[in-house]
């Protein structure tokens, strides 16, 4: 079974720090990484994409890969309580056609 | 929002009852896929489509049919419900595969 792994939280974050979330993957071949966004009672919404190793930048949000050590990270810089939400760590793969996620990590960014 | 719409939005059904929720996309993207999400379990996969008349199980396919017959539609059915497919259901549509899928609004289900 290809298992996608976050730890579930909650983190909790003062307002205007950096958080932090985490997410490794178990399949060696997977080429595509995703992060959403879950609002409570809300659908994930697409916030991040990342396909080759390093670091890709999108305004406040910074995902990170690193295949060798098959983990995943989102960093959320100056954190603002809108950010509070779930998110959710998936990994293409690509065998198979099909997008496995992890559990999720609930996110509290506090004022 | 991407294209997706889910029906019905809301169920109550009764135990041994069939149902079906459907999922319709404008998109024409050629990957379709049914989720639940539960408490304690992420999104997990049910069912997927790569194409009209291909389909494949995920992860927890038992007591689940899926179909489409086209493009735009994708149906999830269960045969006999059960009270532990009490559940949100999330419908997702991606237009190649390696990219992110994107969600439709989901139904919740009640099996009583």
């Amino acid at each position: 079974q290809k298992e996608v792994e976050q730890n579930s939280g909650p983190l909790s974050v003062p307002e205007g720090a950096i958080a932090s979330l985490n997410c490794t993957y178990s399949d060696r071949v997977s080429q595509s990484f995703f992060w959403y966004r879950q609002y409570s009672g809300k659908s994930p919404e697409l916030i991040m994409s990342i396909y080759s190793n390093g670091d890709k930048e999108d305004g406040r949000f910074t995902a990170q890969l690193n295949k060798a050590s098959q983990y995943v990270s989102l960093l959320i810089r100056d954190s603002q309580p809108s950010d509070s939400a779930t998110y959710l760590c998936a990994v293409n793969d690509q065998g198979a056609q099909k997008l496995v996620f992890g559990q999720g990590t609930r996110l509290t960014i506090n004022p | 929002d991407a294209g997706i719409t889910q029906s019905p939005r809301h169920k109550v059904t009764e135990t041994g009852t069939p149902v079906t929720l459907r999922c319709h996309q404008t998109e024409n993207h050629r990957y379709m896929y049914w989720y639940r999400q539960d408490p304690g379990h992420g999104l997990r996969l049910i069912h997927y489509s790569y194409g009209v008349k291909d389909t494949d199980k995920g992860e927890v396919s038992d007591g689940y049919s899926v179909s489409r017959s086209k493009t735009e539609d994708f149906l999830l059915t269960l045969e006999s419900a059960t009270s532990s497919q009490t559940s949100v259901y999330f419908c997702a549509i991606s237009g190649t595969q390696g990219l992110g899928a994107f969600f439709g609004q989901g139904t919740r289900l009640t099996v009583v």
